[in-house]
């Protein structure tokens, strides 16, 4: 079975400086999908970033950024020039690529970016 | 292009009552799924569908939870009889696999079992 963890419950930053939030997996799959999800208070979950396990180069989207070390099973997201709308719930989710595609989420880290 | 629709968004019941909660996904993605997400957790995966056909309900309570996708769209998650920790929130998303497997989230159903 495949866990994801986030050993992180909440964290808080400064506007403008930057934060980075932590994700472990385990699993003996090979081919397979990670990605941070952003839960704003009282909204839609939404793709923040996606990494294909086979690509070696880090994703980058904007100002979030991603350290993935596959022989560690370690998946951090960085968010660079922390706005006051980054404030939310982050998870972390792993997807096994098969013909199910099963998604498992982490337990979550709350983010507030302070002013 | 809309995005995925749940109904009720908010469901107040006693225990030992039934509930049914619907979801529409986005047009032409063939797999769903739903989720519960318990205060303080992250999401828990209740059954996954492809098309009309289940993928995955290894977590799904089946003495009391049912779910079913007719003609491969529409879908609705049933409890009966629910329990005071069935209280969460129920998300519904959905994903074509052509989108690099991108879940897109609906709402959710907040439900709130007395």
């Amino acid at each position: 079975a495949q866990t994801v963890t986030q050993s992180q419950p909440e964290m808080s930053v400064q506007e403008a400086e930057t934060v980075t939030l932590s994700c472990t997996y385990d699993t003996s799959e090979n081919n397979y999908y990670l990605f941070w999800y952003k839960q704003p208070p009282s909204r839609q979950m939404i793709l923040v970033i996606r990494q294909e396990a086979y690509k070696q180069q880090n994703a980058t989207e904007n100002r979030f950024s991603v350290n993935f070390q596959k022989a560690a099973k370690s998946f951090s997201l960085k968010i660079s020039d922390s706005q006051l709308g980054d404030t939310a719930m982050y998870f972390c989710a792993f997807m096994k690529r098969n013909t199910g595609n099963q998604f498992y989420f982490g337990t979550g880290t709350s983010l507030t970016v302070i002013p | 292009e809309a995005g995925v629709a749940q109904s009720p968004r908010y469901k107040i019941i006693e225990k030992r009552q039934s509930v049914a909660f619907w979801c529409n996904p986005i047009s032409g993605h063939a797999t769903l799924y739903w989720y519960q997400q318990i205060l303080g957790q992250g999401p828990k995966l209740l059954i996954q569908f492809q098309n009309n056909g289940v993928v995955d309900d290894s977590q799904l309570p089946k003495d009391r939870f049912s779910a079913e996708r007719l003609k491969g769209v529409d879908s609705t998650l049933k409890i009966q009889p629910a329990k005071l920790e069935d209280s969460a929130v129920y998300l519904c998303a959905s994903s074509d696999p052509g989108l690099n497997y991108e879940q897109y989230f609906g709402p959710g159903t907040r439900l709130t079992v007395t």
